[in-house]
């Protein structure tokens, strides 16, 4: 069975740098995998996708995430944050008719 | 704005009711997946439907039930509820099943149900 982790429950950033959330995936075959932002009060919006090639993935609103096989691993990135981030992130995978497996997010706190 | 409309966006309802949420896919997906989101069970799979007939099925309980109709809308059935029914339910829609290249998957902002 397909399966998300997202080993950070919280993460505190002061405003302007950088930051990395982990998520690690257990899947069968070539994963598709996600990354997902959820504003208070709103759903769910999607950052970016990896579903084959470059394994270097750039998204939206300055997002970029890794996909690396050998660790499993599909970490977002963004080199400088703003108060607009802090949200909760969340991190799915996907490969078949079954829908997406999402981790259980990150709470993203950024700092003035 | 994602395209995905769902309604109510708010809902409170007593244990052993049965409530009905509404979604209207992106113009042109066929594909509308319902998800559950709470606190201790993060996001869940409920159910996916694709053009009208049920296409996969997640930890979607027996008390619920959905279908997708020919206009391609998508209801979700609660019944007999339950305090830990009380969640925030997701509707999302895509062009195709499954998570090929080029099928992405949008949410709607989704409908909070609280049981009382």
């Amino acid at each position: 069975a397909q399966s998300v982790t997202q080993p950070d429950i919280h993460i505190t950033v002061s405003e302007g740098a950088s930051l990395e959330l982990r998520c690690n995936y257990s899947y069968g075959a070539t994963p598709y995998l996600f990354w997902y932002v959820q504003s208070p009060g709103q759903g769910l919006q999607l950052l970016l996708k990896y579903f084959s090639g470059d394994t270097l993935v750039q998204g939206i609103k300055g997002f970029e995430a890794e996909f690396k096989r050998s660790q499993s691993s599909f970490n977002l990135r963004k080199p400088s944050v703003h108060w607009s981030d802090a949200a909760e992130y969340f991190c799915a995978v996907g490969g078949g008719a079954d829908g997406l497996t999402f981790g259980k997010g990150t709470h993203l706190i950024i700092q003035p | 704005d994602s395209g995905v409309t769902q309604t109510p966006k708010h809902l409170i309802t007593a244990t052993g009711q049965r409530v009905t949420l509404r979604c209207s896919p992106r113009s042109g997906d066929l594909s509308v997946y319902w998800y559950q989101q709470s606190l201790d069970q993060g996001l869940q799979f409920l159910i996916q439907y694709y053009n009208g007939e049920e296409r996969a099925k997640g930890n979607i309980l027996e008390r619920f039930s959905a279908q997708q109709f020919p206009d391609l809308h998508s209801e979700l059935n609660l019944s007999s509820l339950e305090l830990g029914d009380s969640a925030l339910y997701f509707c999302a829609s895509s062009i195709r099943p499954g998570q090929g290249r080029g099928n992405t998957i949008y949410f709607g902002e989704g409908s909070w149900l609280t049981v009382v």
